[in-house]
């Protein structure tokens, strides 16, 4: 079945550092990839998404590329803030997996300043 | 825009009480999800309802009932809570299945003591 696996965190960076995310995953077809955001104590937001083989999605600063070839869809960011301070959860959608997305399970980001 | 509503923000139920999660969405999305949010676990979907009258189970139905009481409302149901209930729930709602990106309620945090 279909797959997300996160690198495990708490990722922390001092403010203006440069931030990946790796996230690689395993599906049948051809999934749609995407980045969602869950600030404290609030649901969790669409951040950026791709819907096929090298597409870029970008948003607020974040990017993340549908990379089929090493199934990877890692998000990276030039120069955090201690905004972006979140839980980031990287997900997919498949035929394989009747188009009900499949999440990873959250990597943490702290930014200090 | 409301997005997604969800009440009550917090609850807290004595084992085998009963309690209905409420959800509503403003966007004319034809599918709605219900996940649940434990520490290390990710999310888990418990139920979702691809389109108005259709109701399926997701990976953690136990102890669940769902309705999809018209377009706009999709209602959890725990007939009798338990411990092992007590999580942050989540509704989601998405314009169909594919590549659409979901988007989130704030959640539920719910206690069964």
């Amino acid at each position: 079945g279909d797959s997300v696996t996160q690198m495990e965190g708490p990722v922390t960076l001092s403010e203006e550092a440069f931030l990946t995310i790796n996230c690689t995953y395993t599906a049948t077809g051809y999934p749609s990839l995407f980045w969602y955001v869950q600030y404290p104590g609030e649901g969790l937001q669409l951040l950026l998404k791709a819907t096929k083989a090298d597409d870029k999605g970008s948003n607020k600063g974040f990017e993340a590329t549908y990379r089929k070839e090493t199934t990877s869809f890692h998000l990276e960011k030039g120069s955090v803030q201690v905004s972006d301070s979140a839980v980031y959860f990287c997900a997919l959608s498949s035929s394989g997996g009747s188009y009900i997305p499949t999440f990873g399970r959250g990597t943490s980001l702290i930014v200090h300043p | 825009n409301a997005g997604v509503t969800q009440t009550p923000k917090f609850q807290v139920l004595k084992t085998g009480q009963s309690m209905t999660l409420q959800c509503a969405q403003d966007m004319n999305h034809n599918s709605m999800y219900w996940y649940r949010q434990d520490p290390g676990m990710g999310l888990r979907l418990i139920y979702y309802s691809a389109s108005e009258g259709t109701t399926d189970k997701g990976e953690v139905p136990n102890g669940y009932n769902v309705s999809r009481l018209n377009k706009r409302e999709f209602s959890l149901r725990l007939e009798s809570a338990a411990p092992s209930q007590t999580s942050v729930y989540f509704c989601a709602s998405s314009e169909g299945q594919g590549d659409y990106g979901y988007t989130f309620g704030s959640g539920t945090r719910l206690t069964v003591v």
